[in-house]
């Protein structure tokens, strides 16, 4: 099984840069998602990692240390249609390969 | 256009009223999968299939049926609904659950069973 721990809530200002952590711990890992959620609507995919390391996207990066079960997702001069969850999904070394989400963390971001 | 589109989007039923909300996408995904969201719980998967006629449970399928006749088309049923069972339902698709392909979204079905 997976465990997946993700903060419930954050706030921060708008222009400003914050990163919401996820650990997991997996019986094997095969790569981690990130997910988007504006409330009442379906989650979009934002990045994908599977090496250790930074994946850069225009104003969101995401991070992954395989070894200590980390991830995390870096969103940069936030803008207020940032406010939304964000899902962090790690994903299983055989068996299935499917991702399993954590509850998310819902960002809310203020002027 | 590229979707997963649901229906219906809104319903509110009855206790033990059978009914079945329906899940199309148009991008011939091989993968498909339900999911239930929530208050504090997450997105929580029901079932799922990896293609044509191969089905197998989630974490949640307890009242719960679904099928794949078709590679595009992936119904949940509920055979008699109760009211734990009232949530957001969410449907997905992918190319394939290996690699990296992510999950695309249908835009929910909000059920409420009174």
């Amino acid at each position: 099984g997976q465990n997946i721990d993700q903060p419930t809530e954050m706030t921060a200002t708008e222009g400003a840069i914050v990163q919401i952590n996820c650990t997991y711990q997996t019986s094997g890992f095969n790569g981690l998602f990130w997910y988007q959620q504006h409330a009442g609507e379906a989650p979009t995919f934002l990045s994908y990692n599977v090496l250790d390391g930074l994946e850069e996207k225009g104003r969101f990066s995401s991070f992954l240390s395989r070894s200590k079960g980390y991830s995390y997702l870096l969103l940069k001069e936030l803008q207020m249609k940032d406010s939304a969850s964000y899902l962090c999904a790690p994903r299983a070394v055989g068996g299935s390969y499917i991702p399993t989400f954590g509850r998310g963390t819902s960002l809310i971001v203020h002027p | 256009e590229a979707q997963v589109t649901q229906n219906p989007r809104y319903l509110i039923t009855v206790t033990g009223k059978k009914l079945t909300v329906t899940c199309s996408q148009n991008m011939n995904h091989e993968y498909m999968s339900w999911y239930r969201q929530d208050p504090g719980l997450g997105l929580r998967q029901i079932y799922y299939s990896m293609n044509v006629e191969v089905t197998d449970k989630g974490d949640v399928p307890e009242g719960y049926k679904v099928s794949r006749k078709e590679k595009r088309n992936f119904p949940l049923i509920l055979e008699s609904p109760s009211p734990n069972q009232t949530s957001l339902y969410f449907c997905a698709s992918s190319l394939s659950i290996t690699g990296i392909h992510e999950q695309y979204f249908g835009p929910g079905t909000r059920l409420t069973v009174t």
